[in-house]
């Protein structure tokens, strides 16, 4: 069957580290992927799209890596800050426009 | 723009009641999506429409569920009867298609809770 997994549920970093987010899919080919942030109480808001043909994309402390082989994606937030803390949700494109979401990692930026 | 705008934000009503939830879409979008999400289940794809045409509604749970979609700037999604695990956030979401890439633009959501 297919499957998106987002490696926790919950992270916890320091303040000024780099936060690293895990997503893993199984029986799909997705021509893209997305990330998207989502805030207690707001809908998701995108963030990045990679395609497959791309290994790396970045937009400021944000970096994404697509891994076709591995079936992964690792997405990165640089000199990570309080205001970092949210949900993070990764995204397929499965077939014709159906884009699906994994379950996300809450992260947590501590002082 | 202002937006995708969904109503009701928040919704109480009892089991058995009908229930309409409503989303304008973004002006030019010509896609629409229609999540379900809870605790347990994650963000659901319930539905979606391109060019007001419904796509794929594989993902609607039951035949009490219906979505239409009218015209470009309006659609429904309906709980006919409603019942308590239906009980979630209902994202709308839109997104126009470009080099064959959907990015969505989310509504802030209705709470529903059902009673």
């Amino acid at each position: 069957s297919q499957k998106i997994e987002q490696n926790s549920e919950a992270l916890n970093i320091q303040e000024g580290k780099t936060a690293t987010l895990t997503c893993n899919y199984t029986n799909y080919s997705p021509a893209y992927l997305q990330w998207y942030r989502q805030d207690p109480g707001r809908g998701p808001v995108f963030l990045l799209l990679i395609r497959e043909n791309e290994k790396e994309k970045r937009k400021e402390r944000l970096k994404v890596t697509f891994d076709t082989t591995l079936k992964q994606s690792l997405f990165h937030i640089t000199a990570s800050q309080p205001a970092d803390s949210a949900t993070y949700l990764c995204a397929l494109y499965s077939s014709a426009s159906k884009i699906i979401f994994g379950s996300g990692t809450r992260l947590s930026i501590r002082p | 723009d202002a937006g995708v705008i969904q109503s009701p934000r928040h919704e109480v009503t009892e089991m058995g009641q009908e229930v309409t939830l409503r989303c304008k879409p973004i002006s030019g979008h010509n896609s629409l999506f229609w999540y379900r999400q809870t605790m347990m289940r994650g963000l659901e794809l319930l539905i979606y429409f391109n060019n007001n045409v419904p796509i794929d509604d594989s993902g609607m749970p039951e035949d009490r569920f219906s979505a239409k979609m009218p015209n470009a700037s309006f659609s429904t999604l309906k709980i006919q009867p409603s019942e308590p695990r239906d009980s979630a956030v209902y994202f709308c979401a839109s997104s126009l298609t470009i080099s064959g890439a959907n990015v969505l633009t989310f509504g802030a959501g209705s709470r529903l809770t059902v009673l």
